[in-house]
């Protein structure tokens, strides 16, 4: 069993367009993040849900906007796509709010042409 | 801003030599330092470190934080090719527990 999924795998879009990915975790975790990893391997935070409630949104344009409809699903959608969102975005759960181990999903590798 | 810096940025070595990778950092109420290995895919779990100068070691790695001079390493001994990975230096800070990641050390461990 995957302990934190994420779909789907890979996305190839157009300029413009709008997408989400969807992420779930089965670890009974509290807390879930998007990262997003660029081509230099730089991973870096974008959101954090702790049991549905928002407590970490950096400065990440509005055009993504994360949804979290129970504790063990974290969805990210993003509108207007543009070249600059083509990464790969990585879910990530942990057990607690505080420091601890995050579990993190296989990515999601985004293409926006 | 919180800062981590990793060195060196990427590595080759031959199957059998001892690594060290570094991790600094410049941030606002730190809280642990978290180390990670990617190979193709998800970043895995390798230490956490809270506390100065207690060494964390699994097989062949360990792992040791020094919170007065802000930096933590990373030691492989007799280094295999699966060793071969980016390893990640994280650092957990602030009430909110923002994990901040590094830019990286790309080791290549070669036959």
């Amino acid at each position: 069993d995957t302990a934190v999924s994420q779909t789907p795998k890979y996305l190839v879009t157009q300029m413009g367009n709008d997408k989400s990915i969807k992420c779930e975790q089965n670890l009974g975790h509290d807390t879930m993040y998007w990262y997003k990893q660029d081509s230099k391997k730089f991973l870096k935070i974008m959101f954090s849900y702790n049991n549905k409630e928002l407590i970490i949104n950096e400065t990440v344009p509005n055009r993504f906007s994360p949804k979290s409809p129970d504790k063990a699903h974290l969805n990210l959608h993003i509108n207007s796509l543009e070249l600059g969102d083509s990464a790969v975005y990585f879910c990530a759960s942990s057990q607690v709010r505080g420091p601890g181990e995050l579990f993190f999903g296989e990515g999601s590798r985004l293409t926006v042409l | 801003e919180d800062k981590v810096v990793q060195s060196p940025l990427s590595l080759v070595v031959h199957e059998g030599d001892t690594v060290t990778l570094n991790c600094s950092y410049e941030v606002t109420n730190f809280r642990s330092l978290l180390w990670y290995k990617q190979e193709k895919k998800a970043p895995t779990f390798l230490f956490m470190l809270t506390s100065s100068g207690i060494e964390k070691k699994s097989g062949r790695l360990s792992s040791i934080l020094d919170k007065k001079e802000l930096f933590s390493i990373l030691n492989i001994t007799a280094t295999q090719t699966g060793d071969s990975a980016v390893y990640l230096c994280a650092v957990y800070t602030g009430t909110a527990s923002k994990l901040t990641f590094g830019t990286g050390t790309r080791l290549q461990v070669t036959l």
